[in-house]
C-alpha cells in the first residue's frame, strides 16, 4: 500500500513570514497526526483528528499554528506567523482507529525559519 | 506533565553484541508502547509494540519488556549488525488510536563492524 505523502521536503523561509504544509495518509486511515521533531529530540504530538474532527490539540500554538483536515483525508498544517524556534521536521502519521494501533510516518518536511 | 524518560541517548556496540534501551513513564493510564526505528532523512517507523496487559514481547531479534508496576519497559536487540544503527524512539500513549502518544528522547545507536 502506498504510504503517508508529504510535502514539500524541505521549506526555507524568513521569521514572521507563513509556511503551509500538506498530508495525504494512508488510504482508508481515519486517524491522521501532527508532529514536530526538533533536531535532536523525540516527535511532540502538535495535533490529532479522528476523521475531520479534532481529538487533541492541547499542545498545538495556537496563537501562530492551524490545521485543518477537511473531508477527513487530506491535512494542511499552517504556521502563521514563523518564528525562529519553529525550525524543526514537521512529520505527518496516520493509523487505522482502534486502541493500540501502529502509527505510519511520513518522511516530513524539514523547515528552517532564518 | 506527563512525560517519557529514555536512557541512553547514545549507544555504541560491536556487531554480534546486544543493545539495551530503557524507558520510564509517568502517565499510569498509558497502556500502549510501541518502539520506533529513525534513520536518516526518513520517519520513524514501528519496530515492535507491547500492550499493557502483555510483559513482554519479542519478534526474531528484537524482544521489548514491559513492568507497569514500576513503570519501566526496555527493547533489547540482540545480535546486532551495522543496518541496526539508527535512532531508536520509545513512546507511551493512552486511550484508542493513539491518544496522547509521548515520544522520548531517542538512542542513537551505533553498530560498528
Amino acid at each position: 500500500e502506498a504510504g503517508v505523502a508529504q510535502s514539500p521536503r524541505y521549506k526555507i523561509i524568513e521569521k514572521r513570514q507563513s509556511v503551509a504544509f500538506w498530508c495525504n495518509p494512508i488510504s482508508g486511515h481515519a486517524t491522521l497526526y501532527w508532529y514536530q521533531q526538533i533536531l535532536g529530540q523525540g516527535p511532540k504530538l502538535l495535533i490529532q483528528f479522528q476523521n475531520n474532527g479534532v481529538v487533541d490539540d492541547s499542545q498545538l500554538p495556537k496563537d501562530r499554528f492551524s490545521a485543518e483536515r477537511l473531508k477527513g483525508v487530506d491535512s494542511t498544517l499552517k504556521i502563521q506567523p514563523a518564528k525562529l524556534e519553529d525550525s524543526a521536521v514537521y512529520l505527518c502519521a496516520s493509523s487505522r482507529p482502534g486502541a493500540g494501533t501502529e502509527a505510519f510516518f511520513g518522511q516530513g518536511t524539514r523547515l528552517t525559519v532564518v | 506533565g506527563e512525560n517519557v524518560e529514555q536512557h541512553p541517548s547514545t549507544l555504541s556496540v560491536q556487531e554480534g553484541d546486544s543493545a539495551v534501551i530503557k524507558c520510564t513513564y509517568s502517565d499510569s493510564a498509558s497502556n500502549y508502547f510501541p518502539w520506533y526505528k529513525q534513520e536518516l532523512g526518513k520517519g520513524p517507523q514501528l519496530i515492535i509494540d507491547i500492550r499493557s496487559n502483555v510483559g513482554e514481547k519479542k519478534d526474531q531479534r528484537i524482544a521489548v519488556t514491559l513492568n507497569k508496576t514500576a513503570k519501566h519497559f526496555s527493547l533489547h536487540i540482540t545480535e546486532t549488525q551495522p543496518e541496526d544503527s539508527a535512532v531508536y524512539f520509545c513512546a507511551a500513549s493512552q486511550g484508542t488510536g493513539g491518544f496522547k502518544t509521548i515520544f522520548g528522547a531517542g538512542t542513537r545507536l551505533f553498530v560498528k563492524a
